[in-house]
């Protein structure tokens, strides 16, 4: 089994519609990650969390928001979709650093989101 | 900000050696990564380095110079399935990577 899960891995909304992806871990991670990935712009840092109580906005936090449920699940909302959100969605897990390896993160399948 | 600037393709040859370079400009230094992304999958971790110097790992080296913040990711005995997308990521001072934009790797035959 996958230690890095997310879903859906597939889906395709309307413009204003209210989106959630899941993330979820095995790994006993306390760090979790949401990133965007665009062709020719690379990874960008969504929103991050290094424990359950702790909640960061990454580079492009705006439009979207989080929700740290417990410390293996770490959801990712579109409140209301628009399609420039259109992307490749990957969730991310670490665990605590710094330190050779201790800080690697492992990324999820991705989700691919089409917004119409 | 953060600047982290690598070669957009890059084209090798199977059984060749590639050098790809990374060149970083962040507000701060804390650890620098490299990671391999096949097309439409994860990307899954290479190297890690915090201090100067090369790290080996098989057919794959890492080198660091953080006074010329500079970094490349070294290929040896390309294969057809090293055909990818090479990342570039630097852990700021928040602990938050930054990723490159990425190069995609065509090796040939």
């Amino acid at each position: 089994d996958a230690d890095v899960t997310q879903t859906p891995r597939n889906r395709i909304t309307k413009t204003g519609k209210r989106i959630m992806l899941e993330c979820s871990q095995t790994k006993g991670h306390d760090r979790m990650y949401w990133y965007r990935q665009d062709p020719g712009l690379g990874l960008r840092l969504i929103y991050y969390s290094f424990d359950v109580k702790d909640i960061n906005k990454g580079e492009i936090s705006d439009g979207y928001s989080v929700s740290r449920q417990a410390q293996a699940k770490f959801s990712l909302s579109l409140e209301s979709a628009i399609p420039n959100q259109t992307a490749l969605y990957f969730c991310a897990t670490s665990p605590p650093g710094p330190g050779t390896d201790t800080d690697t993160q492992y990324f999820g399948p991705g989700t691919r989101l089409t917004v119409l | 900000g953060q600047n982290i600037d690598q070669p957009t393709e890059m084209t090798a040859t199977e059984g060749a050696i590639v050098q790809i370079n990374c060149t970083y400009q962040t507000s701060g230094f804390n650890g620098l990564f490299w990671y391999q992304q096949h097309a439409g999958e994860a990307p899954t971790f290479l190297s890690y380095n915090v201090l100067d110097g090369l790290e080996e790992k098989g057919r794959f080296s890492s080198f660091l110079s953080r006074s010329k913040g500079y970094s490349y990711l070294l290929l040896k005995e390309l294969q057809m399935k090293d055909s990818a997308s090479y990342l570039c990521a630097v852990r700021d001072d928040g602990y938050a990577l930054n990723f490159g934009k990425g190069t995609s790797l065509l090796v040939t035959p």
